[in-house]
């Protein structure tokens, strides 16, 4: 069974840093056609793309408004993804989502991790 | 890349089919065939509807479809049922493994 299964909420203070965990299961993780993406969306609004990789290579890309702010990493030992964002402002509080990638589009996504952001 | 454009808002009654626009520029929507759409209920993750324009995957419904025209690409859903009412979001490939979503639709079955 194809699985992309996330890591639990996490609350945050403003300027610290959050690393989600997306454990991926039942498809080969590094394989040329399974690439790996980051959704977010903050409360009651709609779907942002923060960022790519692509496991084989580890080569990744990011939306341009996080840039310096995020990174995106792999484990292909354990077919893990990572996200990890950091100088946490308010604004960030919102689901992360994984996402596997089929070349252009996001055929399964993980469950969503709850990132909030508070003092 | 700023957001696709997409209607706040949809309805139809039940039967019916709603149309929900999504435009973005000759940068992503117009440059590529690669426009996938996304259903979401409240408190869950998205699901691919429509990918590659006017290609469903297995299992959603033939009722919905895709399809563009220049910088605006579109999804149908034509006899529409109750459980379509949920939110809707575009989302285009923006080139260098990049891609934007769009605003987002609440469609709504009357």
């Amino acid at each position: 069974q194809v699985r992309l299964v996330q890591s639990g909420p996490d609350v945050i203070q403003p300027g610290a840093s959050v690393r989600v965990t997306c454990r991926t299961s039942g498809f080969t993780f590094s394989s040329p056609s399974s690439d790996v993406t980051w959704v977010r969306q903050a409360p009651g609004q709609g779907l942002e793309w923060v960022g790519w990789i692509n496991p084989s290579s580890g080569y990744s890309t990011y939306a341009e408004k996080f840039q310096g702010r995020v990174t995106v990493t792999r484990d292909t030992h354990t077919n893990t993804a990572y996200m990890e964002l950091t100088d946490l402002r308010s604004d960030d509080t919102a689901v992360y989502y994984c996402a596997r990638v089929r070349g252009d589009y996001f055929d399964l996504w993980g469950q969503g991790t709850l990132v909030s952001v508070t003092p | 890349h700023s957001a696709l454009t997409q209607p706040p808002s949809a309805s139809g009654s039940l039967g019916q089919t709603v149309t929900i626009s999504c435009t973005g520029t000759s940068s992503d929507v117009g440059r590529f065939n690669y426009v996938s759409w996304y259903q979401q209920y409240p408190g869950k993750a998205p699901k691919l509807m429509i990918y590659e324009v006017n290609k469903r995957p297995s299992g959603v419904p033939d009722r919905f479809s895709g399809s563009k025209s220049d910088n605006t690409a579109s999804l149908s859903v034509s006899g529409l049922q109750a459980e379509d009412e949920a939110d809707y979001y575009c989302c285009s490939y923006a080139g260098s493994n990049h891609w934007v979503f769009g605003t987002g639709t609440n469609v709504t079955v009357l």
